[in-house]
């Protein structure tokens, strides 16, 4: 069956160092991937999104990997601060469905001063 | 711009009545999609519209219906609800550029059905 797996437990880092988020999936072939920020009580909100044929993307002090082979994206947040406590969402896209997201669950940030 | 508003942002329900949810983007956005979240659950596509006119079944359809009469507009609704139907519902929208669909979303509705 196709599964989507993101870090369950919550991510709880110090201010200044850098996050990394992990999403796994199976059974996809997924033409990208892109990353949502949630914040309670909010309709997701996109980040970033790269494509099956590249290896990175970067904006500002947001970072992402896609390894098709290994089935894998790293999210990475450098010198994090507070304000980056959020629930972050990663989503598939497969190009037979309308462009349609497929969602993992969500991994917790926590970020302390 | 609005971007993408949802109408009403919370609703109770009893099981057994019927409503509609609103979903409009101001975007001149192609597609259109219903979401629902519950707890432990992450996002799941109820329905989705790749134009004016057009409506596609998504991951949970069953108890849902949608409409899709103008660009701006989509609509979901609930024939029949119940109370596994307690959720909050999120629209999104999104270009009709190939390889590139970044979707942006609504605030969310928050139903409960008793």
């Amino acid at each position: 069956s196709q599964k989507i797996e993101q870090n369950s437990e919550a991510l709880n880092i110090q201010e200044g160092k850098t996050a990394t988020l992990t999403c796994n999936y199976t059974n996809y072939s997924p033409a990208y991937l892109q990353w949502y920020r949630q914040d309670p009580g909010r309709g997701p909100v996109f980040l970033l999104l790269i494509r099956e044929n590249e290896k990175e993307k970067r904006k500002e002090r947001l970072k992402v990997t896609f390894d098709t082979t290994l089935k894998q994206s790293l999210f990475h947040i450098t010198a994090s601060q507070p304000a980056d406590s959020a629930t972050y969402l990663c989503a598939l896209g497969l190009s037979n469905s309308g462009y349609a997201l497929n969602f993992g669950k969500g991994t917790s940030l926590l970020v302390t001063p | 711009n609005a971007g993408v508003t949802q109408t009403p942002k919370f609703r109770v329900l009893k099981t057994g009545q019927s409503m509609t949810l609103l979903c409009a983007q101001d975007m001149n956005h192609e597609y259109m999609y219903w979401y629902r979240q519950d707890p432990g659950m992450g996002l799941r596509l109820i329905h989705y519209s790749v134009g004016e006119g057009t409506t596609a079944k998504g991951e949970v359809p069953d108890g849902y219906n949608v409409s899709r009469l103008k660009k701006q507009n989509f609509l979901l609704g609930l024939e029949s609800a119940a109370p596994s139907q307690t959720s909050v519902y999120f629209c999104a929208s999104s270009y009709s550029i190939r390889g590139y669909n970044e979707q942006f979303f609504g605030p969310g509705t928050r139903l409960t059905v008793l």
